[in-house]
């Protein structure tokens, strides 16, 4: 079936480094991809989002490509800083979806520390 | 104001207690949805409703029981509750079914504990 497989966390940075989050997916057809972030007490919100093969989402410094080729859309970011800390979670969905179903991966967490 | 609001924001209660959580959206949207995120983070949908007709039911015990009086409010009713309940019950909104923009909204999160 149709799934998202995310690395698993959690991920423990400095602030300044690079970081990488691994997105991996499973689907029929062609989704479009997600990445949402969960700060501590709140809710999840839509970070970017990609929804046809090359395309880059951006926001907040942060990048990931739609790449079919290798079913991935890796989240990028040069520099994260302590504010980046977080649960991340990859997901995708089918334009169209008559269920409107949207498949999240486990989240990964970010740690930055200063 | 808040765009997708849930009351309570925690709750603590005995086995066997029936509980509600209540959702609020006013964004317009007309599809909304509960989420449980389990200890490990985990996400799963549990109901989906569009223009308040029940378009995602997932395999969820039926102690568990969506309500949603009008599209801007869908409540949560869950029965004779259990230790393996206690989780964080997220509230969430689109306009039009997430599969075509797949932006949700989400509340802040509902914390169960079942004692």
């Amino acid at each position: 079936g149709d799934s998202v497989t995310q690395m698993e966390g959690p991920v423990t940075l400095s602030e300044e480094a690079f970081l990488t989050i691994n997105c991996t997916y499973t689907a029929t057809g062609y989704p479009s991809l997600f990445w949402y972030v969960q700060y501590p007490g709140e809710g999840l919100q839509l970070l970017l989002k990609a929804t046809k093969a090359d395309d880059k989402g951006s926001n907040k410094g942060f990048e990931a490509t739609y790449r079919k080729e290798t079913t991935s859309f890796h989240l990028e970011k040069g520099s994260v800083q302590v504010s980046d800390s977080a649960v991340y979670f990859c997901a995708l969905s089918f334009r169209g979806s008559t269920l409107g179903r949207l498949y999240f991966g486990r989240g990964t967490q970010l740690t930055v520390w200063p | 104001d808040t765009a997708v609001s849930q009351t309570p924001k925690y709750l603590v209660t005995q086995m066997g207690n029936d509980k509600s959580i209540k959702c609020e959206q006013n964004l317009g949207h007309d599809t909304m949805y509960w989420y449980k995120q389990d200890s490990k983070k985990f996400l799963k949908i549990m109901f989906s409703y569009n223009n308040k007709e029940l378009i995602i039911n997932e395999t969820v015990p039926n102690r568990f029981s969506p309500k949603s009086p009008d599209k801007a409010h869908l409540n949560l009713h869950i029965n004779s509750l259990e230790l393996g309940d206690s989780a964080v019950y997220f509230c969430a909104s689109s306009q039009g079914l997430s599969g075509a923009s797949g932006e949700l909204f989400f509340g802040e999160g509902s914390r169960l504990t079942v004692l």
